[in-house]
């Protein structure tokens, strides 16, 4: 069956970074893109952008370019998520989903993972 | 502030059909960019429930339904149970933003 297991949380403090990985199985890793998605607590989902697991190509919602990196390691199966100067308003559950295409659904998703940004 | 609206909340009675709208400009679902729902219980990850308008995914019971008309996109939920009570959110594609955008999600109620 197909699973995303993302890493645990994560305590940062103000302008260092994150990195959060999604280990995936059950399902040709190759052949997927994956998303990422973050929830600030109470809040709604927000689309941070797209990585292909295919050829490695990259699509960034305008908010992230410059301060986030997705990729994918095909020999552990595993997409990440960096985040690079965190703020206090990073603090958020970050999802990883698998998305066939860039611009498509994710059609299965992670647990999600709580990082907090905290002086 | 998102470009896909919809509203606050909404509630039913156990049995009952609600329906969740999610209104968008022509540059999202008004230009035929598909539109996809997540349904988020409390304390769990989203898990999608229309992809492409209106398809089902394996395993969501035929009580979840979707559809569009114009710069809008719906959700129907028919036969209302208290397990169905979480959040719920529409996404799609919007060309000004060259990106995915989520609205801004809808809290179920079942009373």
């Amino acid at each position: 069956q197909v699973q995303l297991v993302q890493s645990g949380g994560e305590v940062k403090r103000p302008g260092a970074s994150v990195k959060v990985s999604c280990r995936a199985s059950g399902f040709t890793f190759t052949t997927y893109g994956f998303t990422w998605v973050r929830q600030a607590p109470g809040q709604g989902l927000e689309w941070m952008g797209w990585n292909s697991a295919y050829n490695g190509n990259t699509h960034y919602a305008k908010k992230f370019q410059g301060r986030v990196t997705m990729t994918t390691d095909a020999a552990t199966s595993t997409a990440y998520l960096e985040v690079r100067s965190l703020r206090s308003d990073d603090t958020a559950f970050y999802y990883c989903a698998r998305e066939k295409w860039a611009n498509s659904y994710g059609d299965y998703w992670g647990q999600g993972t709580l990082v907090t940004v905290s002086s | 502030q998102s470009v896909l609206t919809q509203p606050p909340s909404v509630s039913g009675a156990p049995g009952q059909r609600v329906t969740v709208a999610c209104t968008g400009s022509s540059s999202n679902i008004g230009a035929r960019y598909d539109v996809h729902w997540y349904q988020q219980l409390p304390g769990a990850a989203p898990k999608l429930l229309i992809y492409g308008d209106k398809y089902r995914p394996s395993g969501v019971p035929d009580r979840f339904s979707g559809s569009k008309s114009g710069t809008s996109a719906f959700l129907a939920i028919a036969g209302l149970q208290a397990e169905d009570e979480g959040d719920y959110y529409c996404q799609s594609y919007d060309s000004s933003l060259s990106g995915m955008l989520f609205g801004g999600g809808t809290k179920l109620t079942v009373l």
